[in-house]
């Protein structure tokens, strides 16, 4: 049953703590990224890694940091540098070969930070 | 500014009637666009895709048009169902780079099927 699995689902954190989502993929994709979502947007860029142990800042990377040891896994911390870090966070992965640049996402993380 | 948008946040609708879902964008460049379907609460999931050398292309009950000539996605959707309610999303690949720099995302159109 192959996929992308994020979790936990709901997460609540008190201001100035760092915390850590989980992504994982077992889909053997080359490429994760991270996405913020906010109630009523669309989706905004994080981080996005296309090899292991190499990653690149995406448009809102401020406050976030990610780290890709494995193919298969691509945590996100959120920082307590980030202002608003109340969000729906989203992961994706993609092959990177074919004739699809299609992303597949996970089911998210609803973040609130009180 | 955003890249991509769309024209009507909110679309409501008959069931059995068509939908229509527009998209703008504004990059030139762009060579690939994809519509997502997205569930309150989940994530994204691919509807169908198009490169910009179509300017059709038909899937299950759903039809992607492109108009590169100004610059404008649509998203038909035939016989809509009680399953079709979701907020919709059109994206992009903003240049040539193969998509591995992510997409760029509009920020969608909810669309809601009255009984």
């Amino acid at each position: 049953d192959g996929g992308i699995t994020q979790s936990p689902k709901y997460l609540f954190r008190k201001e100035g703590q760092n915390v850590t989502l989980s992504c994982e993929q077992n889909l053997n994709h080359d490429a994760m990224y991270w996405y913020r979502q906010d109630p009523g947007q669309g989706l905004r860029l994080i981080y996005y890694s296309q090899i292991v142990n190499d990653f690149q800042k995406g448009d809102i990377a401020e406050g976030y940091s990610v780290s890709r040891e494995k193919k298969e896994s691509f945590p996100l911390t959120v920082t307590s540098a980030q202002k608003n870090p109340t969000a729906f966070y989203l992961c994706a992965s993609s092959i990177l070969a074919g004739a699809t640049y299609e992303q597949y996402f996970g089911p998210g993380t609803r973040l609130t930070v009180t | 500014g955003e890249s991509v948008g769309l024209h009507l946040p909110t679309l409501s609708v008959q069931e059995g009637d068509n939908s229509i879902i527009n998209c703008a964008y504004s990059n030139s460049a762009s060579d690939y666009f994809i519509w997502y379907k997205q569930e309150s609460g989940k994530g994204p999931q691919f509807i169908i895709d198009i490169r910009s050398n179509m300017d059709k292309r038909q899937g299950q009950r759903v039809t992607v048009l492109l108009n590169k000539t100004v610059k404008h996605l649509s998203l038909q959707i035939a016989a809509t169902q009680p399953g079709d309610s979701a907020v919709y999303f059109c994206a992009e690949i903003p240049d040539s780079g193969g998509g591995a720099d992510g997409l760029t995302f509009g920020k969608g159109t909810h669309l809601i099927i009255q009984p």
